[in-house]
């Protein structure tokens, strides 16, 4: 079955400063990767995916991520951050046989003025 | 706009009553799920839905019920039976299972 683990379930950077979000999955085949964010009381906007090809691939609001086959990863970056970014990030897999979609548990950002 | 839509945006339930959360869907989308989210955590898959009158259960099924009678509807029922109800509740579709969800704005369901 696929999992999910996002390592840091808080983190607190200042404004300006690099951001780097943890994401591992499991799962058996080449999967399809997603990341997400959500502000408070608000649905989930995707930031970026990922299915093949590259393994950088740029998303929205200057954030991109890494697709690391040999480490299971798929971390999200943003060089530096805005106020605006602080919010609650999920990492999700799905499967290519269209069966089954999994979300890790967020990781909440907060940004320093 | 092609999009989701989630309503009443917040929901008040009296204690043995059903409620039912609606979520339409504009965007031709044949897969259709239902998550439950608790503060401070991840998302629970309640139900999803691959195809028009078919339905499976998810992670946390017990005391909801829905109903895919079409393909851009996918209502949600909390029942009595579920003791603990407060919650935010997300509503997703995807072209099909396992590839990019869409997230409607969400309900927020209080009990009184």
């Amino acid at each position: 079955a696929q999992s999910v683990t996002q390592p840091d379930i808080h983190i607190t950077v200042s404004e300006g400063a690099s951001l780097e979000l943890r994401c591992n999955y499991s799962y058996g085949a080449t999967p399809y990767l997603f990341w997400y964010v959500q502000s408070p009381g608000q649905g989930l906007q995707l930031l970026l995916k990922y299915f093949s090809g590259d393994t950088l691939v740029q998303g929205i609001k200057g954030f991109e991520a890494e697709f690391k086959r040999s480490q299971s990863s798929f971390n999200l970056r943003k060089p530096s951050v805005h106020w605006s970014d602080a919010a609650e990030y999920f990492c999700a897999v799905g499967d290519n046989y269209g069966q089954n979609f999994v979300f890790g548990p967020g990781t909440r950002l907060s940004v320093l003025p | 706009d092609g999009g989701i839509t989630q309503s009443p945006k917040y929901l008040f339930r009296k204690e043995g009553q059903n409620v039912t959360l609606s979520c339409e869907q504009n965007l031709n989308h044949d897969a259709m799920y239902w998550y439950r989210q608790d503060p401070g955590q991840g998302l629970r898959l309640i139900y999803y839905s691959q195809i028009v009158n078919d339905f499976q259960k998810g992670d946390i099924a017990e005391g909801y019920s829905v109903s895919r009678e079409k393909k851009e509807s996918f209502p949600l029922t909390v029942t009595s039976a579920q003791k603990n109800p407060t919650a935010f509740y997300l509503c997703a579709s995807s072209i099909a299972g396992g590839e990019t969800q869409y997230f409607g704005p969400g309900t927020r369901l209080l009990v009184l």
